[in-house]
């Protein structure tokens, strides 16, 4: 089974504070995804990645950035956090298909909750 | 902006019973894709019912997909406990590059 990893499953951090959320898959996916649920807004794409040191802008990327620097592990950062950070997020992975036609399912880990004080 | 959107917003039924929810989406797909959601948990991955596809079985879930009204529907039949969840409908739209929009979400309560 796939299995995708996210660091911490609740994190309680300060205004201003740089922020990292870490997520790991061990199966060789291509694709790796971050994504926040809030309440009403269901889940939005931060950014995603389809390759190492590759990285795309989501719907929601202000704020944020990325790493990918191995196959396996893609990084969320919060720069300075702000509290309308203050969300579930989630991070995914998938097989990558073709650029144009993924027809592949994502595969999620459990998610971070995370506050911001 | 969110493409899918599900109807209803919530659902409670008693145990033993079907469930349907259905998704709209406003541009054309290569795929849709069901996933389930238990409280404070990720997504699970159900179904990927691709645009040339109309309907889909896995175990006690059926999928439709009618590209002309841009809509799908879930049915779950007999349904458990364990079947209350939040289900979410999830398109890759053409030229999307692998990216899904999600959207809200329907939340479902079996009660035993």
């Amino acid at each position: 089974d796939v299995k995708v990893t996210q660091s911490s499953r609740y994190l309680v951090k300060r205004t201003g504070e740089k922020v990292f959320l870490e997520c790991v898959q061990d199966m060789d996916h291509e694709n790796m995804f971050w994504y926040r649920q809030d309440p009403g807004l269901g889940l939005r794409l931060i950014y995603f990645s389809y390759d190492v040191k590759m990285k795309e802008k989501g719907d929601i990327p202000e704020g944020y950035s990325v790493s990918r620097e191995k196959k396996e592990r893609f990084s969320l950062i919060l720069e300075s956090a702000s509290t309308n950070q203050t969300s579930m997020y989630l991070c995914a992975s998938s097989y990558l298909g073709t650029f144009i036609i993924s027809n592949q399912p994502q595969h999620f880990g459990d998610g971070t909750r995370l506050s911001i004080l | 902006s969110q493409q899918g959107e599900e109807d209803p917003q919530a659902l409670s039924i008693q145990e033993g019973e079907n469930a349907t929810m259905n998704c709209s989406y406003k541009t054309s797909i290569n795929n849709l894709q069901w996933y389930r959601q238990n409280s404070g948990r990720g997504l699970v991955h159900l179904i990927l019912i691709r645009s040339n596809e109309r309907e889909k079985h896995s175990g006690r879930l059926r999928v439709t997909l009618d590209t002309s009204k841009k809509s799908s529907s879930l049915l779950i039949t007999a349904s458990r406990a364990a079947d209350t969840a939040s289900y979410f409908c999830a398109t890759e739209y053409k030229a999307a590059g692998n990216k899904l929009t999600f959207g809200g979400g329907t939340r479902v309560l079996v009660k035993p």
